[in-house]
């Protein structure tokens, strides 16, 4: 199925670097959702971007919604151990009935102590 | 804040036996979603209801149904398991708009593990 690119697929960084990815689509995106996952866990939202352009923080985490509605980056700063994790961009558009959400493949964030 | 329910949160089965999981959606959501996730894959969406009535269906097999109750919380039955259908099923729920569009909260999730 249709499905969002995310990347990095995984990332490798020291403790309080920052980090950076970001989801691209070939088609538009009305709202965009930035979740991370813990080994066995639910999905647990951090960000959510409903207006192109948008820039929202949460913490140390800031995300965007893309001008062209087509993209979306989530940024950590100051990167600390309970960072780890795997993080998913999500999609939703506008239609009949209530929307799934598309997921991007996920990235696997490492941090090195 | 109450968040997304889900029970059991493990759950051992064999080959071709049933399996039924619960979700109680965040109260006064309207909307609820099952995904399945396979190890190391995003969610894969398997079907939606939208005030108790079905919204969308994924890729669900036609061995699952599911259904939402008066009181919203909903039900994934799952029959004639098989051994792939190990995976982690997750809920989610949320309160959509008239775009169809609403942010959508998990649950925990439920291990499912056929063998």
């Amino acid at each position: 199925g249709q499905q969002l690119n995310q990347s990095p697929q995984s990332m490798f960084i020291q403790e309080g670097e920052d980090v950076s990815m970001n989801c691209t689509s070939s088609s538009i995106f009305n709202t965009w959702l930035w979740y991370k996952q813990d080994p066995g866990e639910g999905p647990v939202l951090l960000i959510a971007l409903y207006k192109a352009g948008e820039l929202t923080s949460n913490g140390r985490l800031t995300a965007q919604f893309g001008i062209t509605r087509k993209d979306s980056f989530l940024n950590i700063s100051a990167s600390i151990p309970s960072d780890v994790g795997i993080y998913f961009c999500a999609g939703l558009k506008r239609g009949q009935g209530a929307q799934k959400l598309v997921f991007g493949q996920g990235t696997r964030l490492t941090i090195n102590p | 804040a109450a968040g997304v329910i889900q029970s059991p949160r493990h759950l051992i089965k064999e080959k071709r036996e049933t399996a039924t999981l619960k979700c109680y959606p965040i109260p006064r959501h309207d909307t609820v979603y099952w995904y399945q996730q396979g190890p190391g894959q995003d969610p894969q969406f398997l079907i939606s209801f939208y005030e108790k009535m079905q919204s969308d269906k994924g890729s669900i097999p036609d061995r699952f149904s599911a259904q939402q109750f008066s009181d919203y919380h909903s039900e994934l039955n799952m029959s004639s398991l098989e051994l792939g259908d190990s995976a982690l099923y997750f809920c989610a729920s949320s309160l959509t708009d008239s775009g169809g569009l609403g942010t959508q909260y998990f649950g925990p999730g439920t291990r499912l593990l056929v063998l």
